[in-house]
């Protein structure tokens, strides 16, 4: 089992929209809708931001979505604002025999 | 509030063994399942295992199977995870994180993390 694929780096400037991809197989991302995303600032521990593809935890605030389509999910942050500078990794359950939870590759969200 | 706090990370040899221990605080502690999850240094996340609320279902990566035991002791509101014949790669620094059910997938409070390095 792969990790699910997601770009290195993704950036954009306070205000903007950006968004994150994170592809896997239909084992895992196309089948199931147990898709999450994490935000993570370095040295600290991830924080909850989506789950079930599209829901946000109490907290999280609605500049976050998520979304999507085949084997896709993605995540969405609108009005990028300086503090959503980090890391960012989804996450999906996954029928693979290896692992029962898979992780994306992690991006790096650049604020410009 | 709720807090997650391991312990038990350290410079370990090659082939030896450590016993990381999370403990837990400010919910029904019996009521979750807990994961580890673990990132190497600069690398992204991996999942390690999980232990349902009462012990019932155990699952691990294919990894850390039989080299891995997670375990837990409600009375004492902790999360165990025994790790043996340790690999270089198995360098990490490991989160347990709390499964709110309901679901999958999803773990809405994490440690700090705990960090092993396997070095000789």
């Amino acid at each position: 089992q792969s990790a699910l694929t997601q770009p290195a780096s993704v950036s954009g400037s306070p205000g903007q929209s950006i968004t994150i991809s994170c592809t896997g197989t239909s084992s895992d991302v196309g089948y199931y809708k147990f898709v999450s995303w994490y935000q993570q600032y370095p040295g600290k521990a991830p924080k909850l931001m989506i789950y079930d593809v599209t829901k946000r935890p109490s907290g999280v605030s609605d500049r976050f979505s998520g979304s999507k389509s085949g084997n896709t999910a993605s995540l969405t942050i609108s009005g990028l604002q300086t503090e959503d500078e980090a890391d960012y990794y989804c996450s999906s359950y996954t029928d693979a025999t290896t692992t029962r939870y898979v992780f994306g590759t992690g991006t790096k969200v650049t604020v410009l | 509030q709720v807090q997650l706090v391991e312990s038990g990370g350290g410079v370990i040899e090659p082939g030896r063994s450590l016993r990381l221990s999370c403990a837990a605080s400010g919910f029904t502690f019996s009521r979750h399942g807990m994961h580890w999850v673990r990132q190497a240094p600069g690398k992204g996340l991996e999942w390690v295992a999980v232990i349902w609320y009462d012990g019932s279902n155990i699952e691990y990566r294919d990894s850390v199977k039989g080299r891995f035991t997670i375990s837990r002791d409600n009375s004492k509101n902790t999360v165990y995870l025994q790790m043996n014949s340790l690999r270089a790669e198995d360098t990490a620094t490991y989160f347990c994180a709390r499964d709110p059910g309901g679901t999958w997938n999803l773990w809405d409070y994490w440690g700090q993390g705990t960090l092993v390095t396997v070095s000789s």
